[in-house]
């Protein structure tokens, strides 16, 4: 049990589009989810934390109208990198905890390339 | 402000030897600590936690780690090294409080030499 899984697994855009990455728990109602990023042989830094049916609380650092996270249901959490640059080509994690436990369940990643 | 520190940035120990792992942490309360593994190009798998109660804590796949309060570490260990844990090993802590947000170490490359 516990399974996360993130579509897609990679993806390719042109820089000034927009892209959506899903993160779902598949077996366990997750009331909170948590996205990270990772930089190449570096660790995760934490962007935001998101509970189901209100607004995502982001990192200081983090543009919230940049990196717009939905948390509508208790299974599903998307994250959407408006207007990407090439900077914000990464490895991008979500994790999902089910309510009143204190485990992560990390999903696979989403490899961005902006070109 | 939750922090974690993994002094060493890869160990190398051969197959069949005992593998340590450091992670020394910082918390305002109680810590909750977990270690995490990561394989190339894909996500973390969880390998074990402590939230309260005995200070060894036995894991997935025959890894361990000590919860030592006075030391504020988590170092992981496994007896007998493989092959096949060569990859990168993450301790994170959060605080027993809130949404448990996590703060990662920088992680350690272990490298099991055939």
């Amino acid at each position: 049990g516990a399974v996360v899984s993130q579509h897609p697994s990679w993806v390719i855009c042109k820089s000034g589009t927009s892209v959506k990455i899903e993160c779902r728990s598949l077996d366990f109602q997750a009331t909170t989810m948590f996205w990270y990023r990772q930089f190449p042989k570096q660790s995760l830094m934490l962007m935001a934390t998101s509970n189901e049916g209100s607004k995502a609380t982001y990192e200081q650092g983090v543009e919230k109208d940049k990196f717009l996270i939905n948390h509508a249901s208790l299974t599903l959490s998307t994250l959407t990198v408006t207007s990407a640059h090439p900077e914000d080509s990464s490895f991008y994690i979500c994790s999902a905890k089910r309510g009143g436990t204190y485990e992560q369940y990390f999903g696979p990643g989403t490899r961005l390339t902006v070109t | 402000a939750q922090s974690v520190a993994q002094p060493e940035d890869q160990v190398n120990v051969a197959e069949g030897n005992p593998l340590t792992v450091k992670c020394t942490y910082s918390v305002s309360g109680n810590p909750y600590l977990f270690w995490y593994v990561q394989y190339p190009n894909r996500g973390l798998q969880f390998l074990l936690k402590y939230i309260t109660g005995d200070n060894l804590v036995k894991g997935s796949y025959g890894f361990e780690a000590e919860f030592n309060k006075s030391q504020t570490s988590f170092h992981l260990k496994k007896p007998s090294a493989l092959v096949s844990d060569s990859a990168l090993y993450f301790c994170a802590v959060s605080e027993s409080y809130g949404n448990n947000r996590l703060a990662f170490g920088k992680g350690n490359q272990v490298v099991v030499i055939p």
